[in-house]
């Protein structure tokens, strides 16, 4: 069984860049869900995706956006990016909304 | 919104002792769940719990579910070395938002061997 997959590994980009990270969800998991973790903190909840429809926002602005695909894998786009952003993305997929969270190892934003 | 206080924020100790950590919150939770977390890598599931007044071991970790279910603790028997990293709580919340995982601020483990 294949788990919780993240590209890239490591993204540097400049402020007002956008950028789109991805996530292949755990087999058989129809839901993934988006979380920042900045450096020292917690991780934070972006945002849901449940066959394809988003499910569930956190406190982000609009700039921040996602996709699912038929297959259940993941995008998650930042527009403008701000130095802030600076952060681990991590993606979580899991069988139900409800159902408990198995993370992808991440993706490192450095934002210059 | 929901937050969950976890405590202590570090610990220091030597290998072979037993080690407890705490969340709290001010909300009922649906679920509580514990991660571990090695730098820049992702949060591996260590014990989930899913009723009021569950205690679930794995291995050397046991974790309780509080009967008020405003509280869990994590305990970790006779470390070892490779148990040092940042340990979470999270929990599902009750009522609308029960489908996103709230985490507290970790815990950091150093084991001295």
């Amino acid at each position: 069984e294949t788990g919780v997959t993240q590209s890239p590994t490591h993204l540097i980009k400049t402020r007002g860049q956008q950028v789109t990270l991805r996530c292949s969800s755990q087999s058989g998991h129809n839901t993934v869900s988006w979380y920042q973790q900045a450096l020292g903190q917690g991780p934070q909840f972006i945002f849901q995706y449940y066959r394809e429809e988003e499910n569930g926002r956190g406190n982000f602005p609009p700039r921040f956006s996602g996709l699912q695909f038929p297959n259940y894998s993941s995008e998650l786009n930042v527009n403008a990016l701000e130095l802030d952003d600076s952060a681990l993305y991590l993606c979580a997929s899991s069988l139900t909304p409800t159902d408990t969270q198995y993370f992808g190892p991440g993706t490192r934003l450095t934002v210059l | 919104g929901q937050q969950l206080n976890q405590s202590p924020q570090s610990m220091f100790i030597q290998e072979g002792e037993d080690v407890s950590m705490n969340c709290t919150s001010s909300s009922i939770f649906n679920t509580w769940l514990w991660y571990k977390q090695d730098p820049g890598e992702g949060p591996v599931l260590l014990i989930a719990l899913y009723k009021a007044g569950e205690l679930t071991s794995n291995g050397r970790l046991t974790a309780q579910f509080g009967i008020t279910r405003k509280d869990s603790f994590l305990n970790i028997s006779a470390s070892i070395p490779s148990d040092v990293g940042i340990y979470f709580c999270a929990g599902h919340g009750s009522g609308g938002s029960n489908y996103k995982l709230t985490f507290g601020k970790g815990t950091l483990l150093t084991v001295n061997p």
